[in-house]
């Protein structure tokens, strides 16, 4: 596995805009999650893309995946107090255990 | 909806004395997996353990930790003599074989200070 870098660190926006979280990876993959951690939680599944698929929905979640840029997004639209948490993305390559990597995170504050 | 579930939710224990963390998978799982975070820090990679046998491990799980599966429901992790440095949060996580599975399900930790 390896990590994923996200950007930005911190991002903070009014319930009811849009969110916009950048993550990027080094090397080719064959699958980038995304996963939510409310603070000091477990973390949450979010969503899965794989590298054959450039665009995935999920409720108010968006995410994209640029292969050539080795770069993903999640966006979600709408947001809501309840999505303050962190966001960590996971690129996965290979086979094996499947072995999750978590960079730092973007964390996100919704104010009502 | 099918959970991993963690027990205890918070432990105190003294410098040099050995915790087991209990972590309960999803019941149809096969692939199970250790991770910390400490204070502050990123979510860090423990063990994988799969078909009775560690899988995969970090750097972090030297011989002070082990993992076992010690009936068809449990899976643990062994600390065997705790350092200070061990204090932080103690997640496992399961998931499905094969491919085309690769989503991880969670539990809500166990937090481990150590004094």
């Amino acid at each position: 596995s390896q990590q994923g870098e996200e950007d930005p660190q911190a991002l903070s926006i009014q319930e009811g805009e849009n969110a916009t979280m950048n993550c990027s990876y080094k090397t080719s993959i064959n699958n980038l999650q995304w996963y939510r951690q409310n603070s000091g939680r477990g973390l949450v599944h979010l969503i899965l893309i794989r590298s054959n698929e450039r665009e995935k929905h999920s409720g108010r979640l968006r995410v994209t995946l640029d292969t050539s840029k080795k770069s993903s997004s999640l966006l979600i639209t709408a947001s809501r107090a309840a999505d303050t948490a962190s966001y960590f993305c996971a690129p996965l390559s290979g086979a094996g255990s499947y072995q999750l990597t978590f960079g730092k995170g973007t964390k996100l504050s919704v104010i009502p | 909806e099918p959970e991993v579930t963690q027990t205890p939710s918070h432990q105190v224990t003294q410098m040099g004395q050995e915790v087991i963390l209990r972590c309960v998978p999803i019941s149809n799982h096969l692939y199970f997996y250790w991770y910390r975070q400490i204070l502050g820090q990123k979510v860090e990679f423990l063990v994988s353990f799969y078909n009775n046998e560690i899988s995969e491990k970090s750097e972090i799980f030297d011989d002070q930790f082990s993992v076992e599966r010690p009936d068809g429901s449990n899976f643990t992790l062994k600390i065997r003599s705790t350092k200070l440095e061990d204090s932080a949060m103690y997640f496992c996580a399961s998931r499905l074989q094969g491919r085309g599975q690769e989503t991880q399900y969670f539990g809500p930790g166990t937090r481990l200070l150590v004094l």
